[in-house]
């Protein structure tokens, strides 16, 4: 597409309830990069992918957070049984160098737990 | 530990007046630096870039400069507009690294005054 694709772009789930974020990257980005960004906060890392595989996840907060990615394309981000703290917005980016050069963000997906 | 910060959160300028963003980093080996800007609901922006073996870079009525001795980044935007209100945040990587992780700082946002 014409640029990075994330849906739903706000989402409104009960504390404990298992989530979905999805990303479409700029087609032929080969990497794909997760970031959160918590109200008044810069970006926090999240996890980076080159293809479908995940060299760098260094940045996923607990092991209630997954990511996966396919056919080298889409990645869903999923948190497991949600927590207050998990309200942010996470924004998906994509590259078509490993990030050389910057990134092309999408505009998030609003997330708020209650 | 690496981090990327500012050194005011907030900036407030009259139309027309030129505007300068300032950030600070803390890891010496970055090679690399971007300047985004995010405009509300919507994902960063690429504006500029800027490698470690430039002390400056002009665009389009910005200019990003590079002091490598103190570790500081600056933006400069010329005669700025009520378009250019935003949050600016500056990222720095290591590009050598392979995977193009940024840091950002926490953003700096700027007010402009008509």
């Amino acid at each position: 597409g014409a640029g990075v694709s994330q849906s739903p772009s706000n989402k409104v789930t009960e504390k404990g309830k298992d989530v979905e974020l999805r990303c479409d990257p700029i087609s032929g980005h080969t990497a794909l990069y997760w970031y959160r960004q918590s109200l008044g906060q810069g970006l926090e890392f999240l996890i980076y992918f080159q293809g479908n595989s995940a060299p760098d996840k260094s940045g996923l907060p607990s092991d209630r957070f997954s990511a996966e990615r396919t056919g080298g394309s889409v990645s869903t981000l999923t948190i497991q049984r949600t927590q207050q703290e998990d309200s942010a917005v996470y924004l998906c980016a994509s590259s078509s160098r490993q990030g050389a050069y910057g990134y092309t963000f999408g505009s998030g997906t609003r997330l708020t737990v209650v | 530990g690496e981090s990327v910060g500012l050194h005011l959160p907030t900036l407030s300028v009259q139309e027309g007046d030129n505007s300068i963003i300032n950030c600070a980093y803390s890891n010496s080996a970055s090679d690399y630096f971007i300047w985004y800007k995010q405009e509300s609901g919507k994902g960063p922006q690429f504006i500029i870039d800027i490698r470690s073996n430039m002390d400056k870079r002009q665009g389009q009525r910005v200019t990003v400069l590079l002091n490598k001795t103190v570790k500081h980044l600056s933006l400069q935007i010329a005669a700025t507009q009520p378009g250019d209100s935003a949050v600016y945040f500056c990222a720095e990587t290591l590009g050598t690294s392979g995977t193009y992780k940024y840091i950002f700082g926490t953003g700096t946002r700027l007010k402009v005054l008509a």
